[in-house]
């Protein structure tokens, strides 16, 4: 298996424009997680599904971000408008079960200026 | 609130030491723990798991030790080298609605030095 795949590996965009990251999970896991990875918050969790169903999305940050997963093996995390203070890696990760461990995508680097 | 959080944020090391990262944790009902290394560029990648019903842990190189009363969890890595150098966390399912979230802590920097 390839893994958790993202993409774009690297993003830059300006303020205010609409930013798409994506992610394509393990196949079989039945449970998705979107990441923000900072210097001052570290690994913080945005949202995550189970069986492509939102479960908890009370670490989105606002109403500027939303996600969807519209089948088992596609994701997108979508920011609109983007501002500066969103830049940060996004991680997907998913796992199999609940209360297993995660496998990470190698990450989006998002940079908004 | 409660969190999962480290004692050290570097910890340096000489290739061959044993090394040790700490990890304190304050939610008494979380039931499942995990070390996660990671490297520049890269995202978490799994190294060892603990359940609450034990207290030690071994891998390869590696040992998690889990101490429920004083809510403390620690990666012991064996003959440290090179290429552990990287960023450890420790992570916590913590149970909330009937699921367990992942949640972080702030992560330990492991330099080795050759």
């Amino acid at each position: 298996d390839a893994g958790v795949i993202q993409s774009p590996r690297h993003e830059v965009t300006e303020m205010g424009q609409e930013v798409t990251l994506r992610c394509k999970p393990i196949s079989g896991h039945d449970y998705l997680f979107w990441y923000r990875q900072t210097m001052m918050r570290g690994l913080e969790l945005l949202i995550y599904f189970n069986n492509n169903v939102p479960i908890d999305d009370s670490g989105m940050p606002e109403d500027r971000f939303s996600a969807k997963m519209p089948n088992a093996s596609f994701s997108t995390l979508k920011i609109q408008p983007s501002e500066p203070r969103d830049s940060a890696v996004y991680f997907c990760a998913s796992s199999p079960q609940m209360n297993t461990e995660a496998f990470f995508g190698q990450g989006t680097r998002l940079t908004v200026v | 609130g409660e969190s999962v959080g480290l004692h050290l944020p570097t910890l340096s090391v000489q290739e061959g030491d044993n090394s040790i990262i700490n990890c304190a944790y304050s939610n008494s009902a979380s039931d499942y723990f995990i070390w996660y290394k990671q490297e520049s560029g890269k995202g978490p990648q799994f190294i060892i798991d603990i359940r609450s019903n034990m207290d030690k842990r071994q891998g390869q190189r590696v040992t998690v030790l889990l101490n429920k009363t004083v809510k403390h969890l620690s990666l012991q890595i064996a003959a440290t080298q090179p290429g552990d150098s990287a960023v450890y966390f420790c992570a916590e399912n913590r149970a909330t609605g009937g699921s367990y979230i992942p949640t972080f802590g702030r992560g330990t920097s492991l330099i080795v030095h050759p």
